[in-house]
């Protein structure tokens, strides 16, 4: 139980673009997502706290305009990176609240961003 | 601004050694301490999250002790495997916002055969 999918895996656009990422809680319900970004050899630092139906909270420094988050189900969260620049590419993982009291969090496996 | 650190930032043992690593974390504001093991393309995958002051938790040769007053966990194998080589996460959560977890850079270990 606590499968978290995350597509696509990998992505590479063109700088200007906008990409997608679409995570899913497939055999649980999640009101809470959460979205990190991890850049080479850094720990994982989280972007937003997803809820479902109401808008994303931001982390200090993350802007909310270019990292528009949907949370439009119980087991869909989506993050689109819109007019992508080289420096946006990174490592996107999304998470999902397990409900348990200790805040548990469910991972999916990432999706690498390459922005050229 | 919290800081969880992990070391040895890399560890490479033989199939059959024992290890441990270590997360530090502040001890002020504790709520929980996560532990994760992360294989490479797949997702991190939850070992244990510790909420008291000398908890020791175990699950299977993998095991992890919490000390919250000075701000540090252990995390021990016993018999290292090469299927438990991997990166293994700690996070601190201070219990704000919902679900805010601090992570560290991560342990990678490498087992040998």
């Amino acid at each position: 139980g606590a499968v978290v999918s995350q597509h696509p895996s990998r992505v590479i656009c063109k700088s200007g673009t906008s990409v997608k990422i679409e995570c899913r809680s497939l055999d649980f319900q999640a009101t809470t997502m959460f979205w990190y970004r991890q850049f080479p050899k850094q720990s994982l630092m989280l972007m937003a706290t997803s809820n479902e139906g109401s808008k994303a909270t931001y982390e200090q420094g993350v802007e909310k305009d270019k990292f528009l988050i949907n949370h439009a189900s119980l087991t869909l969260s989506t993050l689109t990176v819109t007019s992508a620049h080289p420096e946006d590419s990174s490592f996107y993982i999304c998470s999902a609240d397990s409900g348990s009291s200790t805040y548990e969090q469910y991972f999916g496996p990432g999706t690498r961003l390459t922005v050229t | 601004i919290l800081n969880v650190e992990q070391s040895p930032q890399s560890l490479h043992v033989q199939e059959g050694d024992s290890t441990n690593f270590t997360c530090s974390f502040p001890s002020s504001n504790f709520y929980a301490l996560h532990w994760y093991r992360w294989e490479t393309a797949k997702s991190p995958e939850a070992l244990f999250v510790m909420t008291l002051n000398g908890d020791e938790k175990k699950k299977g040769r993998i095991s992890a002790t919490l000390n919250t007053k000075e701000g540090y966990s252990y995390l021990y194998i016993k018999g290292s495997q090469p299927e438990d080589s991997a990166t293994y996460l700690c996070a601190f959560d201070y219990g704000g916002s919902q679900g805010n977890l601090i992570f560290g850079k991560g342990t990678k270990l490498s087992v040998k055969p």
